[in-house]
């Protein structure tokens, strides 16, 4: 079975550029996760989407970020401009969620392989 | 306050013994999940084991097990017989609320570095 795929995998990119990430989450999980890991703030929520509808974007450092997940999917994350601050591995998680969690289902998130983002 | 806390930034063991990898969380609801995630060096999450809070016994899945102290709000993950491929960083996290109250967000711990030396 697929897991949670993300592109691109690396990118580098100057300061002041547009980035786009881009994930496909497991088909039939309706919850979909952005974290970001850093060094210095270890994981990090970005926002999280309940069937399509974002729920919780508080983690969301500034208004250069922003995130869409137009169908089941499909989401992205973009950054513009971009800054090296934002350098960092950004992580899609997607997981049954909510009301839909069977009573022996941990709920857990499944991870894909990271978008590393380095912002010259 | 912190949600998650690993007072542990490194810890080192030796190859077949047993390691705890401390984990203590803070929430006022009585409805939660607890997690262990491994990442190794190549950078995946890779989940190891789950504790929800009404859980009895404590959560086994093969060399791994959860100490769950509810009381000291605790959830230490115990590998036993530690082989060199356990080297890794380890998340302890926490899903609060049921789930559908507050989602299935999980609160990331800042992790530990285990090495297995040989």
């Amino acid at each position: 079975d697929a897991g949670v795929i993300q592109s691109p995998r690396h990118e580098v990119t100057e300061m002041g550029q547009e980035v786009t990430l881009r994930c496909k989450p497991i088909s039939g999980h309706n919850s979909l996760f952005w974290y970001r890991q850093t060094m210095m703030r270890g994981l990090e929520l970005l926002i999280y989407f309940n069937n399509n509808v974002p729920i919780d974007d508080s983690g969301m450092p500034e208004d250069r970020f922003s995130a869409k997940m137009p169908n089941a999917s499909f989401s992205t994350l973009k950054i513009q401009p971009s800054e090296p601050r934002d350098s960092a591995v950004y992580f899609c998680a997607s997981s049954l969620g909510a009301l839909s969690l069977p009573r022996d289902n941990t709920g857990e998130l499944f991870f894909g392989e990271g978008s590393r983002l380095t912002v010259l | 306050a912190q949600k998650i806390t690993q007072t542990q930034p490194g810890m080192f063991v030796q190859e077949k013994e047993a390691v705890t990898l401390d984990c203590t969380y803070d929430t006022s609801d009585q409805s939660y999940g607890l997690f262990w995630y491994k990442q190794p060096s190549s950078g995946e999450m890779i989940f190891l084991i789950y504790q929800g809070s009404y859980d009895e016994q404590n959560a086994t899945e093969g060399r791994y097990s959860l100490n769950f102290q509810k009381a000291r709000k605790s959830a230490n993950l115990v590998i036993s017989a530690s082989q060199l491929g356990d080297s890794a960083m380890y998340f302890c996290a926490m899903r609060e609320g049921q789930s559908g109250k507050y989602g299935n967000k999980l609160v990331f711990g800042a992790g530990t570095i285990l090495r297995v030396k040989s």
